[in-house]
């Protein structure tokens, strides 16, 4: 069965400041990883995804994220966090069509 | 282009009463999808169709729970009888053919709150 960890429940940055949040995932081939981000009151919104090829994988609003096979990991980053970033963000492990799974989340505070 | 439209946005119920959910996907979408999002949690898939045919219903409860998807096009999610457990909000996402890993685009969601 797949599965998702996401470790940190809430994290705090001061703005200008890197940002990684980490996903650990659990799927039995090669997973399709993605990552989302929700504001309050809105649905999720896609940030990047991952398939295959290049490891490291750019998304939206600045954002990247690692794929490390050997770790069973795929950490999202942001090198400068700006104020409007404070969100909830998810991970999620997809293999079949349509199959996916979400971790329970990180909420995200950025300090001015 | 308009993305997924759901509607109510809220909706405050009592248990035992029944809830609807009604939910239009962006135009040209072939794969519909339901989520349940308890609160702290991630979505949980409840039910996912391919045009009009429910193809993975895998963890709707089907006492309670049913789904519909006429014509291939918009979806409703009813809940009956609703219980305190179903608070929670109810996501519905879509996609354009159901190819693995495709970006799936979700709507606000509809925040139920069963007293």
């Amino acid at each position: 069965a797949q599965s998702v960890t996401q470790p940190d429940i809430h994290i705090t940055v001061s703005e200008g400041a890197s940002l990684e949040l980490r996903c650990n995932y659990s799927y039995g081939a090669t997973p399709y990883l993605f990552w989302y981000v929700q504001s309050p009151g809105q649905g999720l919104q896609l940030l990047l995804k991952y398939f295959s090829g290049d490891t490291l994988v750019q998304g939206i609003k600045g954002f990247e994220a690692e794929f490390k096979r050997s770790q069973s990991s795929f950490n999202l980053r942001k090198p400068s966090v700006h104020w409007s970033d404070a969100a909830e963000y998810f991970c999620a492990v997809g293999g079949g069509a349509g199959k996916s799974t979400f971790g329970d989340g990180t909420t995200l505070t950025v300090k001015p | 282009e308009a993305g997924v439209v759901q509607s109510p946005r809220y909706k405050i119920i009592e248990k035992k009463q029944p809830v609807a959910f009604w939910c239009n996907p962006i135009s040209g979408h072939n794969t519909l999808y339901w989520y349940r999002q308890n609160l702290g949690q991630g979505p949980e898939l409840l039910i996912r169709y391919e045009n009009e045919e429910a193809v993975d219903d895998s963890q709707l409860p089907k006492d309670r729970f049913s789904a519909e998807r006429l014509k291939g096009v918009d979806s409703t999610l009813k809940i009956q009888p609703a219980e305190l457990g179903d608070s929670a909000v109810y996501l519905c996402a879509s996609s354009l053919g159901g190819v693995p890993g495709e970006t799936q685009y979700f709507g606000p969601g509809t925040r139920l709150l069963v007293l």
